[in-house]
């Protein structure tokens, strides 16, 4: 079944990138997703990339897609305090013909100043 | 838009009462998911209905979990009898179809003592 794995923690000092990296299973899928999620609230979509690119910049935030190895990774430049939270990768699932999202376990990006 | 709306935000009850968490979705959506978040169990998908239809309830912990969606604009997730292992943040989620981009609610906290 589809399965979507990432780190739990990782910590940067302000100003340092970040790279929250995701491997995911369902070659089939054709948007892969960031989610984030500050404390005490609900997940919101940061951004996706469509299966036929290998990379989407935007902003800060640099979404790089290796397909052969079905890897995801969100690169965040000049990291500040405020990006503090858990991110998610997410993949497309199937159930029959109804497509869901599969999400990983999220990482939770500490933020040191 | 309001968003996805979530009541009660905070639910705090005793071993054995029923709970019922209550979502209204976004207007114009047509897939809905109940989501359950612990620290050591991570974003766990509990059941999610498309067109008012449960599609996948496979993730349902067991028959103490109950969800119905009797229109397009309502959703409860019931839990009885509740257990302490039952406390967790429970989100709702919607969207346009089931592998679009989803809008989440701000979450219920839920204590069972």
């Amino acid at each position: 079944g589809e399965d979507v794995e990432q780190s739990l923690f990782l910590s940067v000092r302000e100003g340092d990138s970040s790279v929250i990296n995701c491997t995911y299973t369902d070659s089939s899928s054709t948007y892969l997703y960031w989610y984030k999620q500050e404390p005490g609230a609900g997940l919101q979509l940061l951004t996706y990339i469509f299966s036929n690119m290998d990379m989407k910049q935007d902003q800060r935030l640099t979404v790089l897609l290796n397909k052969k190895d079905k890897h995801l990774s969100l690169r965040i430049a000049d990291t500040q305090t405020g990006d503090s939270a858990i991110y998610f990768c997410a993949e497309i699932g199937f159930s029959g013909n109804t497509g869901k999202l599969i999400f990983g376990q999220g990482t939770t990006l500490q933020v040191k100043p | 838009d309001a968003g996805v709306i979530q009541s009660p935000r905070h639910e705090v009850t005793e071993m054995g009462q029923e709970v019922t968490l209550r979502c209204k979705p976004i207007s114009g959506h047509n897939s809905l998911f109940w989501y359950r978040q612990t620290m050591m169990r991570g974003l766990e998908l509990l059941i999610y209905f498309n067109n008012n239809v449960p599609i996948d309830d496979s993730g349902m912990p067991e028959d103490r979990f109950s969800a119905k969606m009797p229109n397009a604009s309502f959703s409860t997730l019931k839990i009885q009898p509740s257990e302490p292992r039952d406390s967790a943040v429970y989100f709702c989620a919607s969207s346009f179809a089931g592998r679009d981009e989803q809008f989440f609610g701000p979450g219920t906290r839920l204590t069972v003592l």
